[in-house]
C-alpha cells in the first residue's frame, strides 16, 4: 500500500511567490516522522525540514515551512518568495516509528518561471 | 570530504555481468540503506541494515544482495544484471532511533547512476 502520496507531478512558480507542495500519507502508527528531500538536477539529495508526529507546532527552516495537518494526514511544504535555485525534484517521505521503515512519494517537479 | 561516498558514480554495463556498488560513511551512523530512483516512481528501499550482524529486504530486494563489512561499509551486488536495473542508486545513513519522535535524518549519498545494456 502507498504510504506517502505526492499528487502534484509539475508545477510552476514565479520568482518572489510562494509555492505549496502537498504530501498525504497513510499510517496507523502514533509515531511517525515527515521529511521533505530536494534533488536538484545534479541528483544529491537534499535534506529540507523534518515534521515529527508528537511536534505541537508547525517546522520551519528559512524559507521552509512545513504545513501539518495530522487529522487530514498531509504534510504539505511551503517554499515562500520562490527563488530560480528552487527549481527541483521535491521528495516527501515518512519514518516509521522504529526507524526501519522509510517510505518516499514519487515527486514533484517545481519549476521557478523569472 | 563527503560524509557519504559511493563508488563507481557511474557505471554502464552488460546484462548478465556481476556488478558492485560501494558505500562507506565516515558519520558513525550505525543504519545505512541502499535505495533505487527510477522516474516516475520516487525512492524505493533495497536493503536496510541496522548494525554488520544484521540485514533485512526493503521493498525490492530480488536480483540484489549487499554485505555489511563494517560500520561504515554497505555494498550493494547485482549477480546478474539486467536491463530494468538500469536506475540511479543512492546509498544513505541515519542514526540510531532515539526515541519516538527521534529525528533521525536519512543523509543520502551523491548517487550511483547504473546503465545495463
Amino acid at each position: 500500500a502507498q504510504k506517502i502520496t505526492q499528487t502534484q507531478p509539475g508545477m510552476f512558480v514565479q520568482e518572489k511567490e510562494a509555492v505549496t507542495l502537498d504530501c498525504t500519507y497513510d499510517t496507523s502508527d502514533p509515531s511517525y516522522g515527515l521529511f521533505w528531500y530536494k534533488q536538484p538536477s545534479s541528483g544529491e539529495m537534499i535534506f529540507l525540514i523534518y515534521q515529527g508526529s508528537y511536534d505541537q507546532q508547525n517546522a520551519t527552516e528559512g524559507r521552509y515551512s512545513l504545513n501539518f495537518q495530522k487529522a487530514r494526514k498531509s504534510a504539505n511544504l511551503v517554499i515562500s518568495a520562490s527563488q530560480l535555485g528552487d527549481s527541483a525534484m521535491y521528495f516527501c517521505a515518512m519514518r516509521g516509528p522504529t526507524g526501519n521503515q522509510f517510505y518516499f512519494g514519487t515527486g514533484t517537479s517545481l519549476t521557478v518561471i523569472p | 570530504d563527503a560524509d557519504v561516498t559511493q563508488t563507481p558514480r557511474n557505471r554502464i554495463t552488460k546484462t548478465g555481468k556481476r556488478i558492485m556498488l560501494e558505500c562507506s560513511q565516515t558519520k558513525g551512523h550505525d543504519r545505512m540503506y541502499w535505495y533505487r530512483q527510477d522516474p516516475g516512481l520516487g525512492l524505493r528501499l533495497i536493503y536496510y541494515s541496522f548494525d554488520v550482524k544484521d540485514i533485512n529486504k526493503g521493498e525490492i530486494s530480488d536480483g540484489y544482495s549487499v554485505s555489511r563489512q563494517a560500520q561504515a561499509k554497505f555494498s550493494l551486488s547485482l549477480e546478474s544484471a539486467i536491463p530494468n536495473q538500469t536506475a540511479l542508486y543512492f546509498c544513505a545513513t541515519s542514526d540510531l532511533a532515539g526515541g519516538p519522535d527521534a529525528y533521525n535524518e536519512q543523509f543520502f549519498g551523491p548517487g550511483t547512476r547504473l546503465t545495463v545494456l
